[in-house]
């Protein structure tokens, strides 16, 4: 089964609203990186936190990280039509090789104008 | 600007061909990695490589078979191509700190 599960599967909201994502995985990691597709596209990373980082900022997003229990949070501010995109996490766990990442199914966010 | 480049964005191929997926990354990666994306199932790893001529499997190795003869280049290959491996095929490079650099992907529709 995936490391990461992303929650909610889909949401939808109004632009100018915030979005936010969550991410919940089941071992320790090293860090956990966020990304963003959009539709017939690669994935393109947004942000990565490491596991002895509790926030990081980028621009309008905002990524948390509790390892105590074992979740992250991906909040977009003050969302955009051309944010809609699946948001996935993934996880590099500290049992596995350096690199390898474990994936999530993801998160579809519509932003409607 | 840093890339990862696959050589078709999109491949029609009849049942029992070989297929080669190529994927090149201008980055001077030691990490590649082949995931495929299907609806409902996120992405799964196929097969990753730490050095050339390395290669590990990933967790739905069957049916492929992998390439890395130059560190920029990691080749996915489909030995006889079926159905059921008509997919969105994504190729990835990664260097500290380890986020990993996508291609554009190859939609792939095996008929």
């Amino acid at each position: 089964s995936q490391q990461g599960e992303e929650d909610p599967q889909a949401l939808s909201i109004q632009e100018g609203e915030n979005a936010t994502m969550n991410c919940s995985y089941k071992t320790s990691i090293n860090n956990l990186q966020w990304y963003r597709q959009n539709s017939g596209r690669g994935l393109v990373h947004l942000i990565l936190i490491r596991s002895n980082e509790r926030e990081k900022h980028s621009g309008r997003l905002r990524v948390t990280l509790d390892t105590s229990k074992k979740s992250s949070s991906l909040l977009i501010t003050a969302s955009r039509a051309a944010d809609t995109a699946s948001y996935f996490c993934a996880t590099d766990a500290r049992d596995t090789n350096a690199g390898k990442s474990t994936f999530g199914d993801g998160t579809t966010l519509t932003v409607k104008p | 600007d840093v890339k990862v480049t696959q050589s078709s964005r999109y491949l029609v191929k009849r049942t029992g061909e070989k297929v080669f997926l190529e994927c090149v990354q201008d980055m001077d990666h030691e990490n590649m990695f082949w995931y495929r994306q299907d609806p409902g199932l996120g992405l799964r790893l196929i097969y990753f490589s730490y050095d050339v001529k390395m290669k590990e499997k990933g967790d739905i190795p069957e049916g492929y078979s992998v390439s890395r003869e130059k560190k920029e280049r990691f080749s996915l290959i489909l030995e006889s191509a079926s159905t059921n491996q008509t997919s969105m095929y994504l190729c990835a490079s990664t260097g500290a700190p380890y986020g990993y650099t996508f291609g554009s992907g190859t939609r792939l529709t095996v008929v």
